[in-house]
């Protein structure tokens, strides 16, 4: 069956545009994350979703990124007026069940997205 | 503060020998400790998912065990093979919470 996937794989921007990432999460999935992964460093929590609601978004960095989910299903990040510290890997992950108990998290292949 | 911890310098075995990773963590209490690996450009794929009552977890040529007193994981390959040549991520997971809290991983290197 078909994984977590995002688009786009690598996104090229220039300082103070805005970024629209997509993940497409596997079907039946109530739970979504989304983490940040900069070089060299581990996976950076920055929001979760059961269903469409977003019940900690404590790690988003500032008030430029903002995440939605419809359906229960796609979910886009959105970075405003990007900086250059926003370079980083976003990595979309995916899980069956909710916040208790044991929640294998299934991730997609990441968005590379790159500031000049 | 809290802090998880893994070697940052790469493992470097050869083939068919035994690889030991460490996961470190202080000022958290864990219910959940799981390992991934991840393969360079690609997302991390779960491994092994140990809880705080479990000293040990095996799978195949995996293990990994949880001591919650030394607030240590250590995560075994046996018979490594070049294929297992990949960076391996321990991650916490709370019992009042969702998220999971990665270290920065561990790169392995098994030579042939």
């Amino acid at each position: 069956g078909a994984g977590v996937s995002q688009s786009p794989s690598n996104k090229v921007t220039e300082k103070g545009k805005d970024v629209e990432l997509r993940c497409d999460p596997i079907s039946g999935h109530t739970a979504l994350y989304w983490y940040r992964q900069s070089l060299g460093q581990g996976l950076e929590f920055l929001i979760y979703f059961q269903g469409n609601s977003a019940p900690d978004k404590s790690g988003l960095p500032s008030d430029r990124f903002s995440a939605e989910r419809t359906g229960e299903s796609v979910s886009t990040l959105t970075i405003q007026r990007t900086q250059q510290e926003d370079s980083a890997v976003y990595l979309c992950a995916s899980s069956l069940e909710g916040p208790s108990g044991y929640n294998e998290q299934f991730f997609g292949p990441g968005t590379r997205l790159t500031v000049l | 503060s809290q802090k998880i911890e893994q070697n940052s310098e790469a493992l470097n075995i050869q083939e068919g020998k035994t690889a030991t990773l460490t996961c470190n963590y202080t000022n958290y209490s864990p219910a959940y400790l799981q390992w991934y690996r991840q393969d360079p450009g690609r997302g991390p794929v779960f491994l092994l998912l140990i809880r705080e009552n479990e000293k040990e977890k095996r799978k195949e040529r995996l293990k990994v065990t949880f001591d919650t007193t030394l607030k240590q994981s250590l995560f075994h390959i046996t018979a490594s093979q070049p294929a297992d040549s990949a960076t391996y991520l321990c991650a916490l997971r709370m019992d009042s919470s969702y998220k999971l809290i990665f270290g920065s991983g561990t790169r392995l290197l098994v030579r042939p």
